[in-house]
């Protein structure tokens, strides 16, 4: 079956320790999206990346980094310098078109920083 | 700024017709798209609009009037499975998309 895994879905770290979020997807999509959500908010976008070896900040990318070696993975590391970590943190991939760019989403990582 | 306006919550009652409204200002429009997530879960695909006018998909529709900046999602004959929070977001003249803060909708038996 095709689809978006992050692990683990659950994640507790202490303070001023970095934390690696992994997103893995086999759908072939070139596109793949960091997002962070808060209790009533949106989800907010902290790195894209529509080509390996590429990848642009979103909105709020401050105390975050990301690789993209390969196409199929998008690993999002939340450092020590990011002031408010805990969140649930939601992955997402789509092809690169002019419209219609559907996004499908990985079950989300919630991260509890301690 | 870019905004999307949807209400924080709303209840409707089992087997009634609930109409969740998504009002937007961005820099362009390339699409609006609705999904549904339940608590703790990711957000699944409902629909996309692009034209103005109404698309139906079984229990669900979605309408947009770009003139107005305004979609509403259209859920009828609703189900206890239907307690979830429907995010509205618009795609930008960058082909980004622009998150809404979502509608929490409580179903009553």
């Amino acid at each position: 079956d095709g689809g978006i895994t992050q692990s683990p879905k659950y994640l507790f770290r202490k303070e001023g320790q970095n934390v690696t979020l992994s997103c893995e997807q086999n759908l072939n999509h070139d596109a793949m999206y960091w997002y962070r959500q808060d209790p009533g908010q949106g989800l907010r976008l902290i790195y894209y990346s529509q080509i390996v070896n590429d990848f642009q900040k979103g909105d709020i990318a401050e105390g975050y980094s990301v690789s993209r070696e390969k196409k199929e993975s998008f690993p999002l590391t939340v450092t020590s310098a990011q002031k408010n970590p805990t969140a649930f943190y939601l992955c997402a991939s789509s092809v690169v078109t002019s419209d219609h760019n559907e996004q499908f989403f990985g079950p989300g990582t919630r991260l509890t920083v301690l | 700024g870019q905004n999307i306006d949807q209400p924080t919550e709303m209840t409707a009652t089992e087997g009634a017709i609930v109409q969740i409204n998504c009002t937007y200002q961005t820099s362009g429009f390339n699409g609006l798209f609705w999904y549904q997530q339940h608590a703790g879960e990711a957000p699944t695909f409902l629909s996309y609009n692009v034209l103005d006018g109404l698309e139906e998909k079984g229990r669900f529709s979605s309408f947009l009037s770009r003139s107005k900046g305004y979609s509403y999602l259209l859920l009828k004959e609703l189900q206890m499975k239907d307690s979830a929070s429907y995010l509205c977001a618009v795609l930008d003249s960058n082909y980004q998309l622009i998150w809404g803060a979502g509608t929490k909708l409580i179903i009553k038996p």
